[in-house]
């Protein structure tokens, strides 16, 4: 079937510094690309989106890039903050519709003061 | 997020048991979906519903059933609990046709002895 690889499983930055998460996806018509984050006792929330229409998305300290011919996207997240310190999922639509969406297993971020 | 609402939030069962964890949402979505979290294996979708009348299995629908109630409710159903069902269990809505973000709500955790 199809799947979503994340790389890494933990990650451990220093406050101010970058942070980058790296997801590769098997489906060659996924067409939508949410990365979600989840902290403790809580459920994932969207914190950015990027269609395949576009190669890359901002928001203020976080960046999505996608590279459609090399399945893969990435998260980019700049001067790092100890909030920014959670779970993250990222997550490819199955086929061209984004109704279903399958998910990578996974990034523990931790920002060390 | 009071949109989405899982309850209960921790249950702890023995094996056989008939279990049932029930969302309801405010947020006027068609879509509602149930995924399970397990460690290191990320979100994984065992049944979705696009309206009352829709429900269709995910990727691990086997031991688990559903009942789309109304259009804020949806529930989930283990008929004969086992071991290997502990898992943090997550219910999800989207808007058909405003936006692709997935709501998710704050979780149960299913612990069955």
């Amino acid at each position: 079937g199809e799947n979503v690889e994340q790389h890494p499983s933990t990650l451990s930055v220093q406050e101010g510094d970058s942070a980058v998460i790296k997801c590769t996806y098997s489906d060659s018509a996924s067409n939508y690309f949410p990365w979600y984050k989840q902290e403790l006792g809580k459920g994932p929330q969207l914190i950015i989106d990027i269609r395949s229409n576009v190669g890359e998305k901002k928001d203020q300290r976080i960046a999505v890039t996608l590279n459609k011919t090399a399945k893969h996207f990435s998260l980019h997240i700049t001067e790092t903050q100890p909030e920014d310190s959670a779970v993250y999922f990222c997550a490819a639509s199955l086929g061209s519709s984004a109704s279903k969406i399958i998910f990578g297993s996974g990034t523990r971020l931790s920002i060390r003061p | 997020d009071a949109d989405v609402t899982q309850t209960p939030r921790n249950r702890i069962t023995k094996t056989g048991k008939r279990i049932m964890l029930e969302c309801s949402q405010t947020k006027g979505h068609d879509r509602m979906y149930w995924y399970r979290q397990d460690p290191g294996l990320g979100l994984r979708l065992i049944y979705y519903s696009f309206d009352v009348k829709d429900i269709n299995k995910g990727e691990i629908s086997d031991g688990y059933s559903v009942s789309r109630q109304a259009q804020a409710k949806f529930s989930l159903s283990l008929e004969s609990a086992i071991p290997n069902q502990t898992a943090l269990y997550f219910c999800a809505t989207s808007d058909l046709g405003r936006s692709d973000t997935q709501y998710f709500g704050p979780g149960t955790r299913l612990t069955v002895l």
